[in-house]
């Protein structure tokens, strides 16, 4: 059974770098096709890709946002990290980490299992 | 960038009709576009991916069709538990952009 479980705080300041934690289990990081990608939902909005790792340590990011963010991966610990730096009002919302199961013929995923979500709200 | 368009943005039905949901994409996306429920105060659920393949554990009362720039997601014989916001997200380009959402309501 695949879960995953988003952590992290639910309040920062403008300016300052967030931190995420996916805890997942029911799965291996080390298995060829798979991967961790984050999303976020604004209040009432619809949902944004932000970041994805693949078990090969190939990584990618939404084009909007990807100089803020860095993703990473603790295969031993079952973990990915999301840094996301100079947050604004604008990152207000739920944060989401799936997993991601890669098709070969196009060399993109979908999102199979999603963790519960992670409320973070930038507000000084 | 693709975008990706849902219409309608609300649509009220009773338990048991039939209801169909459209997706366009601004470029092509071959079969590469994915489906999910998404009930308020909770995560968005995969019901399908590919365009037309049901993901573990869906009903089969949930279908999708279509290819290129235009998807079709139907559902037949409305349950209580699908009244909920679907979204339609294309995965052929490293965007996997999401369209805006469509509103399930009871009638």
């Amino acid at each position: 059974q695949i879960t995953l479980k988003e952590s992290g705080p639910m309040l920062v300041k403008p300016a300052e770098t967030l931190t995420l934690t996916c805890s997942f289990s029911g799965f291996s990081l080390n298995s060829d096709g798979v991967g961790v990608a984050w999303f976020r939902q604004p209040p009432g909005e619809a949902l944004e890709w932000l970041a994805l790792i693949y078990w090969n340590d190939d990584k990618r990011y939404s084009p909007s946002v990807k100089n803020s963010l860095t993703i990473s991966k603790d295969t031993s610990q079952n973990r990915v990290v999301l840094t996301m730096t100079n947050m604004g009002p604008v990152d207000t919302g739920t944060y989401y980490c799936t997993h991601n199961v890669l098709e070969y013929a196009s060399g993109t995923s979908y999102s199979d299992y999603w963790g519960q979500g992670t409320p973070v709200t930038v507000s000084s | 960038d693709v975008q990706m368009t849902q219409s309608p943005s609300t649509v009220s039905a009773s338990v048991g009709d039939r209801v169909t949901i459209t997706c366009r994409s601004s470029l092509n996306v071959n079969r590469w576009v994915a489906w999910y429920r998404q009930r308020p105060g909770e995560a968005p659920k995969l019901l399908i991916y590919e365009t037309s393949t049901l993901h573990t554990g869906v009903p089969s009362r949930f279908s999708g069709s279509g290819s290129g720039s235009e998807f079709t997601l139907t559902i037949n014989n409305l349950q209580p538990e699908d009244f909920a916001s679907y979204y339609c997200q294309q995965y052929n380009f490293d965007s996997y952009t999401f369209g805006q959402g469509t509103k399930l309501e009871i009638k």
